[in-house]
This record gives structure tokens, C-alpha cells and sequence, in this order.
């Protein structure tokens, strides 16, 4: 039972443009949400994060966004850049334990 | 800055082989946790520790076995390596709290069965 999903494996956006990436969860008690990017070869890197307290949350060019009520998490990305393609994976926190689950990511592609 | 070190980046193992994966972190972090990735099936989690000599199966612990000896060192164990473990392999850390806190992770150890 997948309980965080993103539906969308894959994405292209022209550069310059916006890039958004959707995250969905099922269990209402996930507190904290996380976006991480990965290239190949390397391990995952955190980008942002929102507490369940919050709606959004901005840092540069990225931007979360959390509407508990259709349990449903956005990342934007503004303006992107070539260098932005990656996979992205949302991943929720249950406060019961110390584990993340993760999303099956999407890939961002952002054409030059 | 944390740093996580994952000992090998690329492995080639033949199948029945014991396979140790090795993860060290310099922050000392009680948290450390092993996934794996595959296409379209995201990261999983194979097994966590949140202190030594303390271990918690995760969602997809059958044919895996770890240890945690030292609080930095995490070693993910295939006791007989099938095909089936050739995957991306992923160590974490992250300090214990009630706050909010990051999982920083490993550059990943590629792992080919043969």
C-alpha cells in the first residue's frame, strides 16, 4: 500500500518556466514533508521541507506548498533551470517512529 | 557539513556470495537507516538504527541482516546474494529529536548480482 504517491514519473518544462511536481499521502498523521533531488549516481539531497502546521514554505526558487485537507503537497519551482533536472522524491515523516516513506519520485527534465 | 560515506560505489557479487555494505557517518547522528532504490518503486526501506547494538526492520528486511557496532559505522549484510538484491543501494543518518530533523544520505552503492 503505496502511501505517498507521485503519480507522475515524468515532467519537461522549458527553462525559464515553472516546474511543478505533485505529491500525494494518504495517512493524516504525517506531520512533516520533505522534498529531496537526486542525480545520477549520487545519493539524494534535501531541498525543502514544510511542517503540517504550515501551507507553504519558500527558500530561493523553490516553494512547497501543503493542503492537509486533500492530503496533497506541491513542489514549485521558479524560474527553472537546466541545471534543476534531477529526480524528485516527496517523502512524508510519521511522528510515530523515526521513518520517512518516500514517494516513487518524478523526473524533471528542463530543456535549454 | 554532514557527511555520510558509503565504502564502495559499485559492487559486482555472484550470486550465493555474502555481501557486506559498508556506511560511516561524521555527525554523530543516532539514526541510520539503509534503502534501496529501483525504477519506479522509489526508496524503501530495508532496515534502521536509532542507537547501537539497536536495529528495526523496515518494510523489506526479508534477505538482508545489519549491525550497528559503533554509533557512526551501519553495515547492511546479504547473507546469500540473489539477482533479485542487484539494486541502488542508500545509507542514511539523521539525529535523533522531537524536532524536525533531515536524513542526509550516502553517494549510493550500485550492487550488480550475478
Amino acid at each position: 500500500d503505496q502511501q505517498v504517491k507521485q503519480n507522475s514519473p515524468s515532467l519537461s518544462v522549458q527553462e525559464g518556466r515553472i516546474s511543478i511536481l505533485n505529491c500525494d499521502y494518504t495517512n493524516s498523521m504525517f506531520d512533516y514533508f520533505l522534498w529531496y533531488k537526486k542525480y545520477p549516481a549520487e545519493g539524494p539531497t534535501f531541498l525543502i521541507s514544510i511542517s503540517s502546521i504550515k501551507d507553504k514554505n519558500e527558500d530561493g526558487r523553490f516553494t512547497v506548498f501543503l493542503n492537509k485537507s486533500a492530503k496533497h503537497l506541491s513542489l514549485h519551482i521558479v524560474p527553472s533551470q537546466p541545471g534543476d533536472s534531477a529526480v524528485y522524491f516527496c517523502a512524508a515523516s510519521d511522528p510515530r517512529t523515526y521513518k520517512y516513506i518516500f514517494g516513487t519520485g518524478t523526473r524533471l527534465k528542463v530543456l535549454a | 557539513d554532514v557527511k555520510v560515506t558509503q565504502s564502495s560505489r559499485y559492487l559486482v557479487k555472484r550470486t550465493g556470495e555474502k555481501v557486506f555494505l559498508e556506511c560511516v557517518q561524521d555527525m554523530d547522528h543516532e539514526n541510520m537507516f539503509w534503502y534501496r532504490q529501483d525504477p519506479g518503486l522509489g526508496l524503501r526501506l530495508i532496515y534502521f538504527s536509532y542507537d547501537v547494538k539497536m536495529k528495526e526492520k523496515g518494510d523489506i528486511p526479508e534477505g538482508y541482516s545489519v549491525s550497528r557496532e559503533k554509533k557512526e559505522r551501519f553495515s547492511l549484510i546479504l547473507e546469500s546474494a540473489s539477482t533479485n538484491q542487484t539494486s541502488m543501494y542508500l545509507c542514511a543518518s539523521m539525529r535523533q529529536g522531537r524536532d524536525k530533523n533531515i536524513q542526509y544520505f550516502g553517494a549510493g552503492t550500485r550492487l550488480s548480482v550475478l
